[in-house]
Parts: structure tokens; C-alpha cells; sequence
């Protein structure tokens, strides 16, 4: 039982390249979340998704696209990476019914953009 | 976005002291939690608690409690007897009942380091 993981753990990129930030959960867990974590930021939500097929915008969207492929699986797109994008990206998952909203979390993959 | 909001930004204190790390969070709902989150140094978030509004029995496990006031609006956490593997950053986070998904809400956390 793996929880939550994410792949790649670092990444380097060059301003304009793209990539995409894959995360996978066990828990069959409804909801999935991505964040970004930037020095005395806390935690920022850039999108979620409720279920399969469904997906909402959190609080920093811009320059990210998401893709709920299935229940397990919800990754993060960055189309043209900008250096302002340098950050920990985190997913995460719940429950909700079964555990009352609390959050899952991936190790985590470090990004920087050059 | 109603917030929460932790004012220490860096705490420090030498192995056995006792430390509260302090939170206060905004909200227009009458059902929500309440969580405490601990990033040790090597970077992965681990989900300590959650506390219901509806229940304001501070709780306490091992060396960690938690004090829930909601007159104040408060949620802080202590740690008994600190130790130098509690040095980490400490989050804290609401989400709302009634709200989409259940998303959580984090403060911007405190770093607490514990010197032998």
C-alpha cells in the first residue's frame, strides 16, 4: 500500500520547455488535489478533482493544466514552464465521506525552471 | 479566501522545553475541521490531526496536544518535552463542510527548531 506517489521526484527545466507531473494513489480515495509550496506561501491549491472526469480551478491555476485520467491517477501539466513555476509541487488525496476531508500527501517532486 | 493564520514564523527552543505553536482561522461556516500538518526536514507533509467544530475536547497524544477554543477562533498545538526530531515546519489547515470537495485552506506555517 503505497499511499500517494509522484514521479518525477526533481526536475530541471528550461524556460518555455513543458512537462508533466504524474501522481498515483492506492486509497481509492474520490478527490485529488495538486499544490504548489513556495517559501513562506504555505500551501496553494492549483486544481482539484472531485472525481473522474471532473476538475476545478484552486486558487493559482495560470500556466497549468490537469488531467484526471481515472480514480487513481491525476497529473499536472505545465505547457510552457516560466521560472516563476520553480516551486514543490505536491498532489494529494481524500476520502472525504470515509475520513472527514483530510489530506493524503505525495513526497513531492522539487522543479526548478531556469 | 477566509484564512488561517499562524503569527510565528519561526519558533526556537532547547530540547525539553515545552512549545505552542499558535493558530487562528477565519470562518462564515458552523461545520468544518480543523488540521495540524508536520513537514520534517526531508520534505514530506504527515497529517497529525483533525478536530470537528462540533467537538471541543482538546485532545492529547503522547507529548502533542491540541487546544481547541472556538470563541477564539483558535486551534493551537503543544509539544511537552520538545526533542530535536520534532524540528520541522508545522501547518495548519481548515476545511468547510458545506464547501466543494473539502478542500483544505493551510496557514503559512511555523518552523520550529529544537537545539540539543
Amino acid at each position: 500500500n503505497a499511499g500517494v506517489t509522484q514521479t518525477p521526484k526533481f526536475q530541471v527545466l528550461k524556460t518555455g520547455q513543458s512537462m508533466t507531473l504524474q501522481c498515483a494513489q492506492d486509497m481509492n480515495h474520490n478527490s485529488m488535489y495538486w499544490y504548489r509550496q513556495d517559501p513562506g506561501m504555505g500551501l496553494r491549491l492549483i486544481y482539484y478533482s472531485a472525481s473522474e472526469g471532473t476538475t476545478d480551478k484552486g486558487e493559482v491555476p495560470n500556466g497549468y493544466n490537469v488531467s484526471r485520467l481515472n480514480k487513481r491517477e491525476f497529473s499536472l501539466r505545465l505547457e510552457s514552464a516560466a521560472p516563476s513555476q520553480t516551486s514543490v509541487y505536491f498532489c494529494a488525496s481524500s476520502g472525504l465521506a470515509t475520513s472527514s476531508y483530510e489530506q493524503y500527501f505525495g513526497p513531492g517532486t522539487r522543479l526548478t525552471v531556469t | 479566501a477566509q484564512k488561517v493564520t499562524q503569527a510565528q514564523t519561526e519558533i526556537s527552543v532547547v530540547e525539553k522545553e515545552d512549545v505552542t505553536l499558535d493558530c487562528v482561522y477565519e470562518t462564515r461556516d458552523t461545520t468544518y475541521y480543523l488540521f495540524w500538518y508536520k513537514q520534517p526536514p526531508s520534505g514530506e507533509l504527515v497529517f497529525l490531526i483533525r478536530r470537528n467544530s462540533f467537538d471541543e475536547q482538546n485532545e492529547i497524544s503522547g507529548r502533542y496536544s491540541w487546544n481547541f477554543q472556538k470563541s477564539t477562533s483558535s486551534f493551537n498545538f503543544t509539544i511537552t518535552a520538545s526533542q530535536v526530531v520534532d524540528s520541522a515546519v508545522y501547518f495548519c489547515a481548515r476545511a468547510d463542510r458545506g464547501s466543494t470537495l473539502g478542500r483544505l485552506y493551510f496557514g503559512r506555517g511555523t518552523q520550529l527548531t529544537v537545539w540539543p
